[in-house]
């Protein structure tokens, strides 16, 4: 089975430019997370959809960022304008709805913002 | 609010040697408690997880983890590590408040000499 799928797998770019970081769920998981993870910091939930519905997105660093879900497939988190500052790796997870199931990570995405 | 402690930032053994990394959280209810790994450069992979009933759970890879509830600990242990062990080691804590947010811990980096 396909598991978490992120794209892209390295993102260079400079400060100011738009990113757009894309995650597929496995298939028939209902829930979907959006993580970064930097060495001060170590790994922090960003935003957290259940049935494609934002439920908590106080992770969220700031205006900047925004994440969607159009679909059960699909999902982005966008920073707009981006900063060096953000530079990361930005994991997806997902996981049935039910909340006692592990979540299962994708391949994340090193940003680097120069 | 709840937290979740690695109080060991960073363990050098050697081969053979045994391993024992701390993990304690603060949360009042029920829980549900993972231990991931991150090899370098890869995704999180779930080691073990424990639900209910025996306290004591094994994992993969030989690795497995005690649940005290009266401590708010559930400590990873590994009989003889490898060099192949060498990765981050992330706990986590899922409350059971219906909701999916998996706090995780700030990471153990743990070195193998061969």
């Amino acid at each position: 089975d396909a598991g978490v799928i992120q794209s892209p797998r390295h993102e260079v770019t400079e400060m100011g430019q738009e990113v757009t970081l894309r995650c597929k769920p496995i298939s028939g998981h209902n829930s979907l997370f959006w993580y970064r993870q930097t060495m001060m910091r170590g790994l922090e939930l960003l935003i957290y959809f259940n049935n494609n519905v934002p439920i908590d997105d106080s992770g969220m660093p700031e205006d900047r960022f925004s994440a969607k879900m159009p679909n059960a497939s699909f999902s982005t988190l966008k920073i707009q304008p981006s900063e060096p500052r953000d530079s990361a790796v930005y994991f997806c997870a997902s996981t049935f709805g039910i909340s006692n199931q592990p979540q299962h990570f994708g391949d994340g995405t090193r940003l680097s913002i120069l | 609010a709840q937290s979740v402690s690695q109080h060991n930032h960073h363990v050098i053994l050697s081969e053979a040697a045994s391993l024992e990394l701390g993990c304690n959280y603060s949360y009042g209810g029920t829980v549900n408690l993972f231990w991931y790994v991150q090899y370098p450069g890869q995704h999180l992979q779930l080691l073990l997880k424990y639900f209910s009933g025996d306290p004591l759970v094994k994992g993969i890879k030989g690795f497995e983890a005690e649940f005290i509830k009266s401590k708010f600990s559930f400590n990873l242990r590994k009989p003889s590590v490898q060099w192949s062990d060498t990765a981050e080691y992330f706990c986590a804590v899922l409350p059971q408040t219906g909701a999916n947010n998996l706090f995780f811990g700030t990471g153990t980096r743990l070195t193998v000499i061969p």
